[in-house]
């Protein structure tokens, strides 16, 4: 099935600096990437998603870049705050289902 | 107004024990799918689905097997339970392809094999 690499595994930031998670993927057909946040004891929600015609997505202050030539796309959340605390998971489409990264738990420190 | 439930939300079982999670979803979502997650390993896909009387292996299918006889409803068996497959198991639905839309994952069921 498709690889999906993420890094990094966990990542600490104090509140109100960028966090940034990378994902790559193997499948050159792959088109749609979405981002899952998943906090503690919770259910994996979507967050953001990006499809394979645009470059860039923002919605407030998340943000998602994908580089099709380079099979990566990253997260950015900027001015992190405190509830931003949880694990991110990266995807991308296989086909027929979606396959997941292996998550980065972000810890923002007030 | 429940959108996607799990049953029972945790259990625990013995070794070699038959075990079935069962997942409901009222939006009448084609497709759905079984998550397992374990720290270290993510979200691994076990099976998915995608209409009534029609499933499919994902990458972890050893050990389970899934029915789908009606569209809201996506049972997964362990037929004889291991303690390898102690692990937080999630359904998901979605009312596209499972490859291009929103998942929407129930609360998860939180399974020990002792």
């Amino acid at each position: 099935g498709e690889n999906v690499e993420q890094h990094p595994s966990t990542l600490s930031v104090q509140e109100g600096d960028s966090a940034v998670i990378k994902c790559t993927y193997s499948d050159s057909a792959s088109n749609y990437f979405p981002w899952y946040k998943q906090e503690l004891g919770k259910r994996p929600q979507l967050i953001i998603d990006i499809r394979s015609n645009v470059g860039e997505k923002k919605d407030q202050r998340i943000a998602v870049t994908l580089n099709k030539t380079a099979k990566h796309f990253s997260l950015h959340i900027t001015e992190t705050q405190p509830e931003d605390s949880a694990v991110y998971f990266c995807a991308v489409d296989s086909g027929y289902a979606l396959n997941f990264g292996k998550g980065t738990s972000l810890l923002v420190t007030p | 107004d429940a959108g996607i439930t799990q049953s029972p939300r945790y259990k625990i079982t013995e070794t070699g024990r038959q075990v079935t999670l069962m997942c409901h979803q009222t939006w009448s979502h084609s497709y759905m799918f079984w998550y397992r997650q374990d720290l270290g390993h993510g979200l691994r896909l076990i099976y998915y689905s995608a209409a009534a009387d029609i499933t499919d292996k994902g990458e972890v299918p050893d050990g389970y097997v899934v029915s789908r006889s009606k569209t809201e409803n996506f049972p997964l068996t362990l037929e004889s339970a291991t303690r390898s497959q102690t692990s937080v198991y999630f359904c998901a639905s979605s009312g596209l392809a499972g490859n291009t839309g929103e998942l929407f994952f129930g609360e998860g069921s939180r399974l020990t094999v002792l």
